[in-house]
């Protein structure tokens, strides 16, 4: 049980152009989704975090527009990277929780380059 | 300022010695300690945790890993390394009430684990 799925599992795009990455939680309700990102050899940041049907919450200096989530149900969210630049390649990570149960579930990661 | 402080880098260990990996944290209030293992290119697997009660706790693929709070750590040992353990360890502290707040789940930079024949 608890399994988080994401897709795609890596994407190449070019410089401009926007990249919708999903994450759902596939046998469980997640009251609460996380999106990180990785970069190469360093740990996961937090970027956001969405609860289903409300805004979500962004760490201080990620870009809301930038980085749009949606978090639409409660099995799925997702994040837009809006206008990606190179420097927007990495590793975005998302992890869902349901809230009676304190332990993150990870999805794969998604592996975005831009060119 | 709450961190995690994974002092090693890098580890290489041979096949079937033991293994210690070092978590030191800081944390203002009652901390929850995590690992994880992540294997190139994949997502956080959960080792083990620690929410309170025994300070030696057991988890996965016979991992352990001991809570000291006069030292602030939470180091994870394996007895005998098998080579599939090969992998990237993170060490993560967050709070007990982070379901539907502020998702602060801190991690620390990782530890990659390398394992000789």
């Amino acid at each position: 049980g608890a399994v988080v799925s994401q897709h795609p599992s890596w994407v190449i795009c070019k410089s401009g152009t926007s990249v919708k990455i999903e994450c759902r939680s596939l046998d469980f309700q997640a009251t609460t989704m996380f999106w990180y990102r990785q970069f190469p050899k360093q740990s996961l940041m937090l970027m956001a975090t969405s609860n289903e049907g409300s805004k979500a919450t962004y760490e201080q200096g990620v870009e809301k527009d930038k980085f749009l989530i949606n978090h639409a149900s409660l099995t799925l969210s997702t994040l837009t990277v809006t206008s990606a630049h190179p420097e927007d390649s990495s590793f975005y990570i998302c992890s869902a929780m349901i809230s009676s149960y304190n332990e993150q579930f990870f999805g794969p990661g998604t592996r975005l380059t831009v060119l | 300022a709450q961190s995690v402080t994974q002092p090693d880098i890098h580890i290489t260990v041979s096949e079937g010695a033991s293994l210690e990996l070092r978590c030191n944290y800081s944390y203002g209030a009652t901390p929850y300690l995590f690992w994880y293992v992540q294997s190139p290119g994949q997502g956080l697997q959960l080792l083990l945790k620690y929410f309170s009660g025994d300070t030696l706790v057991q988890g996965i693929k016979g991992f352990e890993a001991e809570f000291k709070r006069s030292q602030s750590s939470f180091n994870l040992r394996k007895p005998s390394v098998h080579w599939s353990d090969a992998a990237e360890y993170f060490c993560a502290v967050g709070s007990l009430n982070y379901g539907g707040s502020q998702g602060n789940l801190i991690f620390g930079k990782g530890t990659k684990l390398s394992v000789k024949p």
